[in-house]
């Protein structure tokens, strides 16, 4: 079945920049999420990319995909201690609905003020 | 609308007990996923309706547990006999699939129930 691993925790500095990595199985995801789970929250769409790009930039936010690696990272530039979270990522067969999405394990950042 | 909202937040059972759990998604949303996430792991997918009809159910769903969504609006889960193992936060999100647009590709989680077993 499909598969998604990342790293279970990665600690920065304010301010410094973050780069969370992903590795995923299917090679025919279409879509890749990535996906902020706050203390006591649900989890948020922080963003996502389409499987024929390689990189996708919003605001403070840069996705980049190596589709022939299987690897995806989530960068957060500046990161503040309110980026303090778990990151997921997921990846998308679009077989038309969220129930073939797999979600990775999660990787817990941690700000250092 | 304020998201979507799941109730009780905490649960704490007895080994043995049934326990039931609510999701009210986002008002417009047809569809309605069920996950559970367990310490140290992403969500997993249980089951899905869309308004009313039960599409699809993983293997991860054993025969103690159901779902229904009888008005194509809110959902319940229930467990039936639970057991250590059922131990989890019990995630409920919702979709406007088909509608196009960001809204078939974007997922709006509750904030989960979590349930210890004893």
């Amino acid at each position: 079945g499909e598969d998604v691993e990342q790293s279970l925790f990665l600690s920065v500095r304010e301010g410094d920049s973050s780069v969370i990595n992903c590795t995923y199985t299917d090679s025919s995801s279409t879509y890749l999420y990535w996906y902020k789970q706050e203390p006591g929250a649900g989890l948020q769409l922080l963003t996502y990319i389409f499987s024929n790009m390689d990189m996708k930039q919003d605001q403070r936010l840069t996705v980049l995909l190596n589709k022939k690696d299987k690897h995806l990272s989530l960068r957060i530039a500046d990161t503040q201690t309110g980026d303090s979270a778990i990151y997921f990522c997921a990846e998308d067969p679009y077989s038309g609905g969220y129930q073939k999405v797999t979600f990775g394990t999660g990787t817990k950042l941690q700000v250092i003020p | 609308d304020t998201g979507v909202s799941q109730n009780p937040r905490h649960k704490i059972t007895k080994r043995g007990q049934n326990v039931t759990f609510r999701c009210d998604p986002i008002s417009e949303h047809n569809r309605l996923y069920w996950y559970r996430q367990t310490l140290g792991q992403g969500p997993e997918f249980l089951t899905y309706f869309q308004n009313e009809a039960q599409l699809e159910k993983s293997r991860l769903l054993s025969d103690r547990f159901s779902a229904e969504r009888p008005k194509g609006s809110f959902s319940t889960l229930e467990i039936q006999r639970t057991e250590q193992g059922d131990s989890a936060m019990y995630l409920c999100a919702s979709t406007t699939y088909g509608t196009g647009g960001l809204g078939d590709t974007e997922a709006f989680f509750g904030q989960g129930t979590r349930l210890t077993v004893v």
